[in-house]
């Protein structure tokens, strides 16, 4: 079967550093993404990665390893505002995307 | 922005009762989907449409029909809605000629069932 796996919930503080996890288990694979959603808001798009390696956007980067189903988000620099869900989403080889059910990121001051 | 508006935003409807909810992009995209988003569910893909009166099933499809007969326009209707469809439900968009490229979403619709 397709599968998405992450962590629930995360805690960090201001100003840190935290990485958010990702595996990922579908048939084909055209891409992983990540979403940033706040609550009650709708989901955003934050990156795209199809190619092994880490891209850099700013505070964000995500990185891919494609042998190991295996992705991560990196945010550094945490300011408050960056509290919200972090959804994770791999691309199948029908271009349906497999959505993880979030990780929960509370930033303390 | 993509230009995604979504209609109603809130709902509480009856059980048994057709619910009719409407998505409309301003941008002529191919690809329009609909999403439902519960507590400790990942998104889930009810169906898409990959242009006019082209249309496919998504994961969880059963009880949800869906028609677009104009580019702008994706409709979702619940036949005889369920408490189980109490859910946020939203619509996206595929910016691109094809459906690899992100999706960007309306901001949903919460339907509540009674």
């Amino acid at each position: 079967g397709q599968n998405i796996d992450q962590p629930t919930e995360m805690t960090a503080t201001e100003g840190a550093i935290v990485q958010i996890n990702c595996t990922y288990q579908t048939s084909g694979f055209n891409g992983l993404f990540w979403y940033q959603q706040h609550a009650g808001e709708a989901p955003t798009f934050l990156s795209y990665n199809v190619l092994d390696g880490l891209e850099e956007k700013g505070r964000f980067s995500s990185f891919l390893s494609r042998s190991k189903g295996y992705s991560y988000l990196l945010l550094k620099e945490l300011q408050m505002k960056d509290s919200a869900s972090y959804l994770c989403a791999a691309m199948d080889s029908n271009y349906q995307l497999i959505w993880g059910a979030g990780t929960k990121l509370i930033i303390k001051p | 922005d993509a230009g995604i508006t979504q209609s109603p935003r809130h709902k509480v409807t009856e059980t048994g009762t057709p619910v009719t909810l409407r998505c409309h992009q301003t941008e002529n995209h191919r690809y329009m989907y609909w999403y439902r988003q519960d507590p400790g569910h990942g998104l889930r893909l009810i169906h898409y449409s990959y242009g006019v009166k082209d249309t496919d099933k998504g994961e969880v499809s059963d009880g949800y029909s869906v028609s677009r007969s104009k580019t702008e326009d994706f409709l979702l209707t619940l036949e005889s809605a369920t408490s189980s469809q109490t859910s946020v439900y939203f619509c996206a968009i595929s910016e691109g000629r094809d459906p690899i490229y992100e999706q960007y979403f309306g901001p949903g619709t919460r339907l509540t069932v009674t």
